[in-house]
């Protein structure tokens, strides 16, 4: 399956601020997709990050809060936007190699907004 | 947004014994995954079930995928210290690849 690095693996921001998650992977992957993890929680998707195209976002999640780039088919980046300490939350990467199976995941970034 | 039924939600159990925890869901599924997720890690997939009926072992883990395509169990044999942590069910029913996701098995050692 695929290995993918997730940088950075934690940070500490200010409110107001934005900070950008990068998700690089080994290999070309057919689907990526980002994710919030709030603490004690499931995983909820924010966007399917389509390669050359906009993202599509999930319902109560908008691009303007949550840009996201996918410049080709092993990386792409999500920003968190004007951040509040509600965004604090572990974003998460997630990749999906040819034929739907190997559902991988990054080892998150650990967002506390102060 | 949709959420399987994944029970229990935590176990108490001793080193040593079986767990079960099983998912639900009210529409049919394609796929079944389960992960499992160690604090300050993203989940690892533990094993992922493709045919309604298929019964599929990793280790001491064994899952299955039911018949009805509604629901899915996984067996851990043996427990021992290292399978605490948060056990996530995940199924996908179309072919747009995303994964509905259960709320969580959190496993616990006794002392």
């Amino acid at each position: 399956s695929a290995v993918i690095s997730q940088k950075p693996s934690r940070d500490i921001c200010q409110r107001g601020t934005s900070l950008t998650i990068q998700c690089q992977v080994d290999s070309q992957v057919t689907m990526m997709f980002w994710y919030r993890q709030q603490p004690g929680q499931s995983l909820t998707l924010i966007a399917t990050a389509n390669q050359g195209s906009e993202a599509t976002y999930e319902s109560g999640f908008v691009i303007d809060k949550f840009p996201i780039s996918r410049p080709n088919l092993t990386f792409s980046t999500l920003t968190v936007s004007n951040m509040s300490p509600e965004d604090s939350s572990i974003y998460l990467c997630s990749v999906v190699s040819e034929g739907g199976d190997g559902y991988t995941f990054g080892s998150g970034t650990r967002l506390t907004v102060v | 947004g949709q959420q399987l039924n994944q029970s229990p939600q935590s176990m108490f159990i001793q080193e040593g014994e079986d767990v079960s925890m099983n998912c639900t869901s009210s529409s049919i599924f394609n796929t079944w995954l389960w992960y499992k997720q160690d604090p300050g890690e993203g989940p690892v997939l533990l094993i992922a079930l493709y045919k309604a009926g298929e019964l599929t072992s990793n280790g001491r883990l064994t899952a299955q995928f039911g018949i009805t395509r509604k629901d899915s169990f996984l067996n851990i044999s043996a427990s021992i210290p290292s399978d605490v942590g948060i056990y996530f069910c995940a199924g996908r029913a179309s072919s747009n690849y995303q994964l509905i996701w259960g709320a969580g098995t959190k496993l616990i050692i006794k002392p």
